[in-house]
């Protein structure tokens, strides 16, 4: 079904750490999203891409996270200090074109934050 | 905000039945997508739609594409690996990001 990488599966970070997961995106794919998925099943859209330019992203990401994704490597997403609300499972998905497309989800990488 | 609506939030069915899914919008919506979700948290995408029906084996979703604020996935003939949560998730109208608004999940069953 889907060719998107994450890594890693699972990250244990302490509170004030710095997290951080990749993604690389089906190939062909310019455009990239991040979501959290928390315990509750709430999805919420973080950010996105297309190419290298971000396109969208919310409020708690522009202050706390640190996002890329540079060419000819995997895209980030970093929080800057880990909070024990950031414990969530982190999706990346990825999709030809900012128009009506498939988005292609990976694995998702679940963080713990103690 | 933009709302998506899902039912039921838990549904457990015999093997061998047929059952209905259901994502209401509270805003017309551009397209929707069906996922599966495992036990590992891998989101399997079911079906894309703008407009109309698809169909693949047991599954088929519709979209209403009238009026564009409702969409179904029918399970026919449901077998035990067709357990897991499934999550509808929908793109509002807006120029230049197609960002998925989720529902909140069924958390289906099946049984022998």
């Amino acid at each position: 079904n889907s060719k998107v990488i994450q890594t890693p599966r699972y990250l244990v970070k302490g509170q004030g750490q710095k997290a951080k997961m990749r993604c690389i995106p089906e190939k062909g794919h310019p455009v990239v999203f991040w979501y959290q998925q928390n315990k509750n099943n709430e999805f919420k859209f973080l950010i996105n891409f297309q190419n290298q330019e971000v396109l969208q992203q919310i409020d708690m990401t522009e202050k706390r996270f640190s996002a890329e994704c540079p060419s000819n490597s995997p895209c980030s997403l970093e929080i800057q200090s880990s909070e024990a609300g950031d414990s969530a499972l982190y999706l990346c998905a990825s999709s030809l074109g900012t128009g009506s497309d498939t988005q292609y989800f990976g694995p998702g990488t679940r963080l713990l934050v103690l | 905000g933009d709302q998506v609506e899902q039912s039921p939030s838990a549904l457990s069915l015999h093997e061998g039945t047929d059952s209905a899914l259901r994502c209401n919008f509270t805003t017309t919506m551009r397209s929707v997508q069906w996922f599966r979700q495992n036990s590992r948290g891998s989101l399997i995408s079911l079906f894309y739609l703008a407009s109309g029906t698809k169909e693949n084996g047991r599954l088929k979703s519709a979209f209403d594409s009238k009026e564009r604020r409702y969409s179904t996935l029918h399970i026919r003939d449901a077998q035990l690996e067709d357990s897991g949560t499934y999550f509808c998730a929908a793109e509002v109208f807006t120029g230049g990001n197609n960002k998925l608004t989720f529902g909140q999940g069924t958390v289906l069953s099946v049984i022998p």
